[in-house]
């Protein structure tokens, strides 16, 4: 089955760094997420992106992050200035056009210090 | 009220039994629904849709109500494979995301 990768598995940077989490979805979908998990709670949405731009995004993505996708194939979520309470697992997804599925990556988890 | 709840549990219960999962969302326009699975620390895998007229897939049955917002997950003959963090997930109308519950834990002892 196609697979969704991020890179790196593991990220630890220190407070108000810089840390830039790709992702590589599969080929042939239009539709990418990033979503994060702070550890013991649930997942949640951060922006998803269609046609080169962001179609939602939630209250969390505020104006320290943001998104990218460079090269048409990688997808890049970029954290300005992280915080301690950035510390997550983040999660990119994707999805094609007919379809509801989502392909998750098996995440980037990131510590700040 | 959040949008997606679900008991946290654990549900602790023997092989080859069945159990019951239940959530409730707050929009009622809402028009997907998903069942996710997720071992720890690893990333959420979709187990199945929910569709309105119930649907089954082996061992796991998804019912809907719509008229009281509440979705289930039933699992027949437990697996010891199945012990999980099993996610309910609700697609708002009109928003691309999906919105997940915090999670029911399984664990299914030998």
């Amino acid at each position: 089955e196609p697979e969704v990768t991020q890179t790196p598995s593991h990220q630890v940077t220190q407070m108000g760094q810089e840390v830039i989490l790709r992702c590589v979805p599969i080929s042939n979908h239009l539709y990418f997420y990033w979503y994060r998990q702070i550890l013991g709670q649930k997942v949640e949405f951060l922006v998803s992106f269609y046609n080169n731009e962001i179609s939602e995004k939630s209250e969390i993505f505020d104006d320290q992050f943001s998104v990218e996708r460079p090269d048409g194939s990688n997808f890049t979520l970029k954290i300005r200035s992280t915080k301690l309470e950035d510390s997550a697992m983040y999660f990119c997804a994707s999805r094609g056009p007919w379809s509801e599925k989502l392909f998750f990556g098996s995440g980037t988890q990131l510590s700040v210090l | 009220r959040k949008e997606v709840e679900q008991d946290p549990g654990p549900f602790n219960v023997p092989e080859g039994a069945t159990v019951a999962f239940n959530c409730t969302y707050s929009n009622s326009a809402s028009q997907s629904f998903f069942w996710y699975r997720q071992d720890c620390r690893k990333e959420p895998k979709l187990l199945m849709s929910v569709y309105s007229s119930g649907n089954e897939d082996g061992r796991f049955t998804a019912q809907l109500n719509r008229a009281s917002q509440y979705i289930s997950l039933l699992i027949r003959d437990s697996k010891l494979s199945d012990s999980a963090t099993y996610l309910c997930v609700v697609n708002p109308p009109g928003f691309q995301k999906l919105v997940f519950g915090t999670g029911t834990r399984l664990l299914v002892s030998p």
